[in-house]
């Protein structure tokens, strides 16, 4: 069963720092791997989804990265902002059809 | 495009009682999987069809709990009887096959007390 990892748990940033999250997971054979944001009492939005044929993918000021044989990916946020304050889920599909979340890394970006 | 469609958004019933959770796919998406997250146990996936065929249920924990999904457009999630270790948020998502990410609906909060 794959297992996904995610490390801190928990991070707090000033307003325009450039941050990394990090996401580890045990089988490198996978479909692809989707990183999602869940603000508090709501549901999760889709950030970016990496096939398994791609090293990385980016949108606005973000960028996730996908290393395959060392099991890892990271979410770059660039120049954050307290609107950035929130939790990110790294979900991975291996050769079955579901995602594996891992447990999150609570985000909060002071002014 | 209304997305994945979840009702209702807040349910509050007594312990015994039956609760029926819905969900409506994004249409074209195959694939529909129902999750519960609560702060102890994060997600957890309860279960997953693929074409309207169940395919794998391990994730239900317990007889009380049972889904169906009589056609591409629907899907219940039914507990009976609910306890209040139910308690939780449960969110219904869609894919449209393994190359392609999940959406997410906005979930319903289950409170049995």
């Amino acid at each position: 069963k794959q297992e996904v990892t995610q490390i801190p748990a928990a991070l707090s940033v000033p307003e325009g720092e450039n941050l990394v999250l990090n996401c580890s997971f045990t089988d490198s054979a996978i479909y692809n791997l989707q990183w999602f944001r869940q603000d508090p009492g709501k549901g999760l939005t889709s950030l970016l989804l990496i096939q398994s044929s791609q090293r990385e993918q980016t949108s606005g000021r973000l960028n996730a990265s996908l290393d395959k044989s060392s099991g890892r990916s990271t979410l770059y946020i660039a120049a954050s902002q307290p609107g950035d304050s929130a939790t990110y889920l790294c979900a991975v599909r291996p050769s079955s059809n579901q995602f594996y979340f891992g447990t999150g890394t609570s985000l909060t970006v002071i002014p | 495009d209304a997305g994945v469609i979840q009702s209702p958004r807040h349910e509050v019933t007594e312990m015994g009682q039956e609760v029926t959770l819905r969900c409506k796919p994004i249409s074209g998406h195959n694939s529909l999987f129902w999750y519960r997250q609560t702060m102890m146990r994060g997600l957890e996936l309860l279960i997953y069809f693929n074409n309207n065929v169940p395919i794998d249920d391990s994730g239900m924990p317990e007889d009380r709990f049972s889904a169906k999904m009589p056609n591409a457009s629907f899907s219940t999630l039914k507990i009976q009887p609910s306890e209040p270790r139910d308690s939780a948020v449960y969110f219904c998502a869609s894919s449209f096959g393994p190359n392609h990410g999940y959406t997410f609906g906005s979930g319903t909060r289950l409170t049995v007390v």
